[in-house]
């Protein structure tokens, strides 16, 4: 494992709000990714990291932003969450150079009523 | 588009018995590929990679791929009812450039039946 935590571990929260996840690593990996996990649709890339403030976007990133400040955290921002971002959240790290092998953390289920 | 196609399943086995699991994958020149085990409610966890045509066997499990065939399969010998989850195939995007980016089947459910 890449030592890798996620806050919080379930939110719930109302459409309209803000929410913000965080990624926290531990491995000193430079790529880091967020993932959204949905029934039927799979692990679908939401932005990613290539560095400490290169960030890009990945396949579903409409409504969602990312930062990365430090290299050890990665934070997920839905800026006006809705009930279509309803899903478990993951995120996950690789080392630069390496297999292309992803580690992944626990996960952040949230609901958003 | 790119795609990597699994069977959805549930695929069910007796205790003891071969797994086969079975992804394609849509992009011709796809170099990387990744086989993932989710429990349920957990995450991902990686069971091994395989680069190259032919088999890689790691214990009890191993992946297959055939690039002219652009097919990657994982066995799982000897099947434990702890082997029941979700298997993930995982392919390295083509257009990712160096960015390392996974395209995921959306997995396939194993139940291995005491």
């Amino acid at each position: 494992d890449a030592g890798i935590t996620q806050s919080p571990r379930h939110k719930v929260t109302e459409t309209g709000t803000p929410v913000t996840l965080r990624c926290h690593q531990t491995e000193n990996h430079r790529y880091m990714y967020w993932y959204r996990q949905d029934p039927g649709h799979g692990l679908r890339l939401i932005h990613y990291s290539y560095g400490v403030k290169d960030t890009d976007k990945g396949e579903v990133s409409d409504g969602y932003s990312v930062s990365r400040s430090k290299t050890e955290d990665f934070l997920l921002t839905l800026e006006s969450a809705t009930s279509s971002q309803t899903s478990v959240y993951f995120c996950a790290t690789r080392l630069a150079g390496s297999t292309d092998t992803q580690y992944f953390g626990p996960g952040t289920r949230l609901t958003v009523l | 588009q790119k795609e990597v196609e699994q069977n959805s399943g549930p695929l069910s086995v007796p205790e003891g018995a071969i797994a086969s699991l079975n992804c394609t994958y849509s992009d011709q020149g796809s170099q990387s590929f990744f086989w993932y085990r989710q429990y349920s409610g957990k995450s991902p966890e990686l069971i091994m990679f395989i680069y190259s045509n032919g088999d890689k066997e790691d214990g009890r499990f191993t992946a297959q791929l055939n690039k002219a065939s652009q097919y990657v399969s994982l066995l799982i010998r000897d099947s434990q009812p702890s082997d029941s989850a979700t298997y993930l195939c995982a392919v390295k995007d083509l257009y990712g450039g160096s960015q390392g980016n996974l395209i995921f089947g959306k997995g396939t459910k194993l139940s291995v039946k005491p």
